[in-house]
């Protein structure tokens, strides 16, 4: 069935550092992928859409692209801030568009 | 902007006790979602409803039940708390794949 795999448990950065997080993805369909950012305390909250249409997402100063040939899709933002402090959610829609498959989360600290 | 809330917030209970989370949601989406989370896990599907009435089994269903009264409201019942149960539970809607989620219920079971 389809699936996705996060592998960073948990990264560490300096404020202004460059942030690049990876997941991979199993699926027999076109994908249609998505990063969720999570603030403590909250919900989940869609942060950018990927598809094979656009190859490519970009809000809020992060980009998301992804990589058919390694069936890896990347989140990457230039400079990061503290407030950027989160965990970072992949998801596969799986084939019959219905619902989607959560990665196990990556979670950033940002130090100052 | 789409709303989601959930009720209670947290919820302490007895193992062997029955509990009811709350969702509802107000953007007339279809498609409603349960999710628990759990640390080294990641979010999983429990149960999920695309309209009133209807059910779909996810991933994670053993010792939840779950039911849509209308669009807007649907419901996860655990009529035989566990300990395993005690996690972080979410609830989303979706339109067009993009999904909108509450703020979650803290569930303990002792």
């Amino acid at each position: 069935g389809d699936s996705v795999t996060q592998k960073q448990g948990q990264v560490t950065l300096s404020e202004d550092d460059f942030l690049f997080i990876n997941c991979t993805y199993s699926t027999t369909t076109y994908p249609t992928l998505f990063w969720y950012v999570q603030y403590p305390g909250q919900g989940p909250q869609l942060l950018l859409k990927v598809t094979t249409a656009n190859n490519k997402g970009i809000s809020r100063g992060f980009e998301a692209t992804y990589d058919k040939g390694t069936t890896s899709f990347h989140l990457q933002k230039a400079s990061v801030q503290e407030s950027d402090s989160a965990v970072y959610f992949c998801a596969l829609v799986d084939g019959s568009g219905t619902y989607q498959r959560f990665g196990t989360g990556t979670k950033l600290q940002v130090v100052p | 902007e789409a709303a989601v809330t959930q009720s209670p917030r947290n919820k302490v209970t007895v193992t062997g006790g029955n509990v009811t989370l709350s969702c509802r949601q107000t953007n007339s989406h279809n498609y409603m979602y349960w999710y628990r989370q759990d640390t080294g896990h990641g979010l999983r599907l429990i149960h999920y409803s695309y309209g009133a009435g209807n059910l779909q089994i996810g991933d994670v269903p053993d010792g939840y039940k779950a039911t849509r009264t209308t669009q807007e409201d649907f419901f996860l019942l655990l009529e035989l708390a566990s300990p395993s149960q005690t996690s972080l539970y979410f609830c989303a809607s979706s339109r067009g794949g993009e999904q909108y989620f509450g703020p979650g219920t803290r569930l303990t079971v002792l």
